[in-house]
């Protein structure tokens, strides 16, 4: 069966630090892969999504950026954490395109200060 | 904004009695789907029902869809304490998907 894992689950980083956070998937081959973040009470906004290794497609423009080094790893990163980082940040793949049913990770807690 | 709402924003019921959610949405769909997700956790896939579906059915669960108002409602029947969670609408156009707000249910045991 699959499973989609994140780490680390909870982060406190001061502003203007760096980030990364993982996300890998296991038991499948050449998944989709989603980056999504939600504000407190708020629904998800996509960040991110590749369809392939080095594929990266931007959603919106800010402060992150994306990397897939490997079939299965999706990276989320930033130079230099803003403030309005803070938040969930989620993990997803798919089997086929975007609009298919969306497999979620653990997700991420991110809290700067 | 092309993203659904749901309706109510929170919703606090008793252990046995049933949950209606509301979505409603703004662009043409291929399909809607309903995602639940607990405090802090990933969001879990619930039920999709597709454009020219009405309604449809898995355990507890009852999704009907009337494209011609755009709106959809996720019906949860002899709810339990163990349904608390955010229940969130999908809707599926030709090139996008986009998230509701969700809706917040408190099921009292």
């Amino acid at each position: 069966s699959q499973t989609i894992h994140q780490w680390p689950a909870t982060l406190v980083q001061p502003v203007g630090s760096p980030l990364s956070l993982e996300c890998t998937v296991e038991g499948t081959s050449n998944p989709n892969l989603y980056w999504y973040r939600q504000a407190a009470g708020r629904g998800l906004q996509l960040l991110f999504y590749s369809v392939g290794i080095g594929q990266i497609s931007s959603e919106v423009p800010q402060n992150l950026s994306a990397s897939r080094p490997q079939d299965r790893q999706f990276i989320l990163s930033s130079k230099k954490l803003l403030l309005s980082d803070s938040g969930f940040y989620l993990c997803a793949w798919t089997v086929g395109g975007r609009l298919d049913t969306q497999y979620f990770g653990p997700g991420t807690r991110l809290t700067v200060l | 904004s092309q993203q659904g709402e749901e309706d109510p924003q929170a919703l606090s019921i008793q252990e046995g009695e049933n949950a209606t959610m509301n979505c409603s949405y703004k662009t043409s769909i291929n399909n809607l789907q309903w995602y639940r997700q607990n405090s802090g956790r990933g969001l879990v896939h619930l039920i999709l029902i597709r454009s020219n579906e009405r309604e449809k059915h898995s355990g507890r669960l009852r999704v009907t869809l009337d494209t011609s108002k755009k709106s959809s409602s996720l019906l949860i029947t002899a709810s339990r304490a163990a349904d608390t969670a955010s229940y969130f609408c999908v809707s599926t156009g030709a090139n996008n998907l986009f998230f509701g707000t969700g809706t917040r249910l408190t099921v009292i045991p």
